[in-house]
């Protein structure tokens, strides 16, 4: 069985932190996303990555980056986490055509 | 760019009735893929079924049943005979490649009443 696993599943930060959300599947996955879910907006993609060490941008990249330093290993930042940051956060990787998403980090900044 | 467009924000039914999900998408490619995932109130994301442009052909799985239309890009989704343990939120998805993220709906919040 796939498994993504997250290294949060809920998170609490102050205004102004630095924030790192951590994302490893064990599948030996080339690509990785991370999305955010918001109430009536769905899912969007932040970033995403297809190979270690390269990274592109999604929908809403803005007040986040990425770092894919191993290939099992995704990690999304928040430079200075705001109020707007607020947010369940899913990581997934393809396999290829079939995206497989860790439980969701539930994070709330304030 | 692409869009996905699930009209149905909620829908409630007593259970055994049957319901039926709405997909529309929006793509100028040729080839893409299209995806419907179901999310529980636990709130992981599961993966129910993926269509290829090319296979217009409708997919029955037990109580779940997909139609895919590309000639009105609808992708829609029916349960038969609903449970309890349907009630969930419905996302539709497209993808274009295998380096693509998904393009989500806003998912179809899905109650089904004992």
């Amino acid at each position: 069985d796939v498994k993504v696993t997250q290294s949060s599943r809920y998170l609490v930060k102050r205004t102004g932190e630095k924030v790192f959300l951590e994302c490893v599947q064990d599948m030996d996955h080339e690509n990785m996303f991370w999305y955010r879910q918001d109430p009536g907006l769905g899912l969007r993609l932040i970033y995403f990555s297809y190979d270690v060490k390269m990274k592109e941008k999604g929908d809403i990249p803005e007040g986040y980056s990425v770092s894919r330093e191993k290939k099992e290993r995704f990690s999304l930042i928040l430079e200075s986490a705001s109020t707007n940051q607020t947010s369940m956060y899913l990581c997934a990787s393809t396999d290829p055509y079939e995206q497989y998403f860790g439980p969701g980090t539930r994070l709330t900044v304030t | 760019a692409q869009k996905v467009t699930q009209a149905q924000t909620e829908i409630s039914v007593v259970e055994k009735e049957d319901v039926t999900l709405d997909c529309v998408y929006e793509t100028r490619d040729t080839t893409y893929y299209l995806f419907w995932y179901k999310q529980p109130p636990s709130g992981e994301l599961v993966f129910l079924i993926r269509r290829n442009s090319f296979d217009e052909q409708n997919e029955i799985s037990g109580r779940y049943s997909w139609n895919f239309q590309k000639s009105t890009s609808s992708f829609n989704f029916t349960i038969t005979a609903s449970q309890v343990v349907d009630s969930a939120v419905y996302f539709c998805a497209l993808m274009l490649g295998r380096a693509d993220g998904l393009t989500f709906g806003k998912g179809t919040h899905l109650i089904i009443q004992p």
